[in-house]
Order: C-alpha cells, then structure tokens, then sequence
C-alpha cells in the first residue's frame, strides 16, 4: 500500500515566521512530488513541484526533496495569515496507474496575527 | 496557465434525480482527468480516472454505474450522478493532468446537496 504520511496539526505559527511542513512517502519509487494549498471550502491550488534531490525555491516557497529518506518539505519565510490553509503533500510514480497522485491527509497551518 | 473549469460549482437536486458535473481545461489539453469527492474536514477521495476516448477506472468501492464517467473530448470530462441520495451529498473536485511530469489542476469544484 502506498502511503504518504503528513502531520495533521494544526501547525500554529506567528505572522512573520518560517512554517515548515513535512511529509514522508512510502513508495520508493515515486517520481514526482508536489505540494497543494486548499483553503477550506475550496478546492486545492498547486504551488509547488519537485523532482530532484535538493532544494527549489518560488518567493516565499521552498521545497525540499530528499529521496534516500524519502521525505518531502516545504518551507514558508515570512508567513501570512493569508497562508491558514491546509498543505496536501502528493506524490506519484511514473510507472503508476496513469500517474494517480496519492495524498496525503494534509497539515493545517495558522498562521496567527 | 493550467485552468480548469467546473460547471456548475453549486447544485440543489431532489432525491432519485441525476445531476451532471462538467470539468474543462480550458487552456491545455488533458488526455487524463481525475475525479474525486471531499466530505467535510476529509481528505480528497479519488473516485475514478477518466482517459479520453476510453472507459474510465473506478477506484474500489465506487459504484461505476452510478456515478457516469465520460471523457468525449481533451478538454472535458463529465460526471453524472443517477438518481443522487442524500448521502452523495458532497464536493466534487475534477482535476486535468498537464504535461509528462503528471501534475494536475484541480477545478474549483461542485457542491451536491440532494434533499
């Protein structure tokens, strides 16, 4: 069964912080990875990709990919209130079934004022 | 780029009647489509994968004949609900794959109330 495994929360941090989210993936083989944002009642907006090993920066998101522990993460500087959503961490692998994503069950973030 | 659209984003139908959800990408074209319902403070559920011009496969526990599946064009997908009951009362989310590395674009999504 392939899993991905993210901390529910809530993650609680103040306006002006670093969030940083975290996620593991069972499946070794997993290609892609991706990090959505949905905020409650909607549906979810992708934000970030990665593919390598390393670290890929877009504004106040990093992402970060680590295959040999298998662990995905994303990083928020200087966050928001704006960003109180919850982050679905997804991954899928090339040789999947039509390239499902399996997600995560999603961390909720709040940011506080 | 990558938009997808879902028509319509709120139904009210009466129990025993069917519903159709459109999902267009509107700017790219998706080969596969997803489909997925979220009941409330859940986690997304794929219900089914929609290829073009192809019979779509059902996830485990999703009842094919009650919940229609067509993919006609690269652009759209439908989802039909036959004779809708209370309890698939939900958000229905489609989402479009775009390019070879398998990201996918959720639509807005449609809220089903069936009363």
């Amino acid at each position: 069964q392939k899993e991905v495994e993210q901390n529910s929360g809530p993650l609680s941090v103040p306006e002006g912080a670093i969030a940083s989210l975290n996620c593991t993936y069972s499946d070794r083989g997993s290609q892609s990875f991706f990090w959505y944002r949905q905020y409650s009642g909607k549906s979810p907006e992708l934000i970030m990709s990665i593919y390598s090993n390393g670290d890929k920066e877009d504004g106040r998101f990093t992402a970060q990919l680590n295959k040999a522990s298998q662990y995905v993460s994303l990083l928020i500087r200087d966050s928001q209130p704006s960003d109180s959503a919850t982050y679905l961490c997804a991954v899928t692998n090339y040789g999947g079934s039509q390239g499902n994503l399996i997600f995560g069950k999603g961390t909720k973030l709040s940011v506080k004022p | 780029g990558a938009v997808v659209s879902q028509h319509p984003s709120r139904v009210i139908c009466k129990s025993g009647t069917s519903v159709k959800i459109e999902c267009r990408s509107l700017d790219f074209q998706a080969t596969t489509m997803f489909w997925y319902r979220q009941f409330p403070k859940q986690s997304l559920m794929l219900m089914a994968t929609s290829n073009e011009g192809s019979k779509a496969t059902y996830e485990q526990g999703v009842e094919k004949d009650k919940f229609l599946i067509n993919h006609a064009s690269l652009t759209l997908s439908t989802l039909t609900v036959t004779s809708a009951h209370p309890e698939d009362s939900s958000f229905y989310i489609c989402s479009a794959q775009a390019g070879a590395l398998y990201e996918q674009y959720f639509g807005p999504g449609t809220r089903l109330t069936v009363t």
